[in-house]
């Protein structure tokens, strides 16, 4: 079974700071990978996916992630993070199956 | 399109009582997902429907825990006889088939055993 780390639980940073966030997974076939944010009071919404070809995929509000298969990483990156960025990150996975399997969570609070 | 619909959103209920949720999926998804979140936590798998089938359940969807699609649109998600451990947001998501296009979860009922 397919399983997500995300070893930042809580993530402080300034305006313009840039942001990575971890992400391990533990699978050994093949796996499609997700970033899901939730904003404060909103539903899971889905930032980026990746599934084949070009590692690095670009989500929407600037966010991006980079699949390293050697490392069974998949990190979030934003060059420079707003306060409107402010919510929870959940890296997820799915491998074999349908089913997402999420991480922890990590949240960003963001500063003015 | 009116996204994921989830009723109701809050939920409190006295310990042994039941309680059914419901989930509304975008319409022209076939595939529905329940999933449970408790605070700290990322969403857990509970049991996902391709059309009216269910296809797989989790260990954590006991006996007091049932879900049905009865005609491949909304689903219900009942727990019986609930326990204070049930007290968390339970997610409702839908996709089209094919895992390639990712979830779209509605905005989850919180349920609260007193």
């Amino acid at each position: 079974a397919q399983s997500v780390s995300q070893h930042n639980h809580h993530v402080i940073l300034s305006e313009a700071a840039s942001l990575e966030l971890g992400c391990n997974y533990s699978y050994g076939g093949t796996v499609n990978l997700f970033w899901y944010v939730q904003y404060p009071g909103q539903h899971l919404q889905l930032l980026l996916k990746y599934f084949s070809g070009d590692p690095l995929v670009k989500g929407i509000k600037g966010f991006e992630a980079e699949f390293i298969k050697s490392k069974f990483s998949f990190n979030l990156r934003k060059p420079s993070v707003q306060w409107s960025d402010t919510a929870e990150y959940f890296c997820a996975v799915t491998g074999g199956g349908n089913k997402l399997t999420f991480g922890t969570g990590t949240q960003l609070k963001v500063e003015l | 399109d009116t996204g994921v619909s989830q009723n109701p959103r809050h939920k409190i209920t006295k310990r042994g009582q039941n309680v059914t949720f419901r989930c509304d999926p975008i319409s022209e998804h076939n595939r529905l997902y329940w999933y449970r979140q408790t605070l700290g936590q990322g969403p857990e798998f509970l049991t996902y429907f391709q059309n009216e089938a269910q296809l797989e359940k989790s260990r954590l969807l006991s006996d007091r825990f049932s879900a049905e699609r009865p005609k491949g649109s909304f689903s219900t998600l009942e727990i019986q006889r609930t326990e204070q451990g049930d007290s968390a947001m339970y997610l409702c998501a839908s996709s089209p088939t094919g895992i390639n296009y990712g979830y779209t979860f509605g905005s989850g009922t919180r349920l609260t055993v007193v």
